[in-house]
């Protein structure tokens, strides 16, 4: 079946620089993608999405990119804090609008070094 | 506003029991999805239900089961827990069918243990 994945298992970054995390999906007919943040021991955090006319979207400090040529999505996180140590999660929906259910990739650890 | 609540926090059960899971979604919320997090991995979706039916069902055995209430909670029940079922089991809503795709927000989830 069709999956979700992540380049990158771990991502370390010093506290202030930028951080990008990328997601490769393999649907090239999906049609909506959220990032998830999860720290330990909670759920998911809904973090940004981006629906696939668009190319790409910004929140407070973070950035959505959507390369549908490539079938690549990053998330582009301003300043990292230490705050933002977590999991973080890609998930697309299908495009058929009644299925619902999330598709995610295997997430990538963020840890932010002091 | 009260995010997504699930309970309880913690589950122990035996091999064999049954387990209960339950989850009260966002107020104005109508659909309610399950998923799966077994230990280092990522999440697996399990049920999806909306305005009290069952929408969509991900590839798990019949012995995992749920409903959803009038008021639009949900349980989740776990029949003949078998070892491989211990793993976190979040609890997702969403607005519903009618609005088309929206963020689906989570709850902390229910560890479920088997012994």
């Amino acid at each position: 079946g069709e999956s979700v994945g992540l380049h990158l298992p771990t991502l370390s970054v010093q506290e202030g620089d930028n951080s990008i995390i990328n997601c490769a999906y393999s649907n090239s007919a999906s049609d909506y993608f959220i990032w998830y943040k999860q720290e330990s021991g909670k759920g998911p955090q809904f973090i940004i999405d981006i629906r696939s006319n668009m190319d790409k979207r910004q929140g407070q400090r973070v950035t959505v990119l959507l390369n549908k040529t490539v079938k690549h999505l990053s998330l582009q996180i301003a300043a990292t804090q230490p705050g933002d140590s977590a999991v973080y999660f890609c998930a697309e929906i299908s495009p058929s609008g009644s299925a619902r259910q999330l598709t995610f990739g295997s997430g990538t650890q963020l840890t932010v070094l002091p | 506003e009260a995010g997504v609540t699930q309970s309880p926090t913690h589950l122990i059960k035996t091999r064999g029991q049954q387990a209960t899971l339950r989850c009260s979604p966002i107020s104005g919320h109508t659909s309610v999805y399950w998923y799966q997090q077994a230990l280092g991995l990522g999440l697996q979706f399990l049920l999806w239900y909306d305005e009290g039916e069952e929408r969509n069902r991900g590839n798990f055995p019949p012995r995992f089961s749920g409903r959803q209430f009038p008021n639009y909670s949900s349980e989740l029940n776990v029949n003949a827990l078998e070892l491989e079922d211990s793993a976190l089991y979040l609890c997702a809503s969403s607005l519903g069918l009618a609005s088309g795709d929206e963020p689906q927000h989570f709850g902390d989830g229910t560890r479920l243990s088997i012994l």
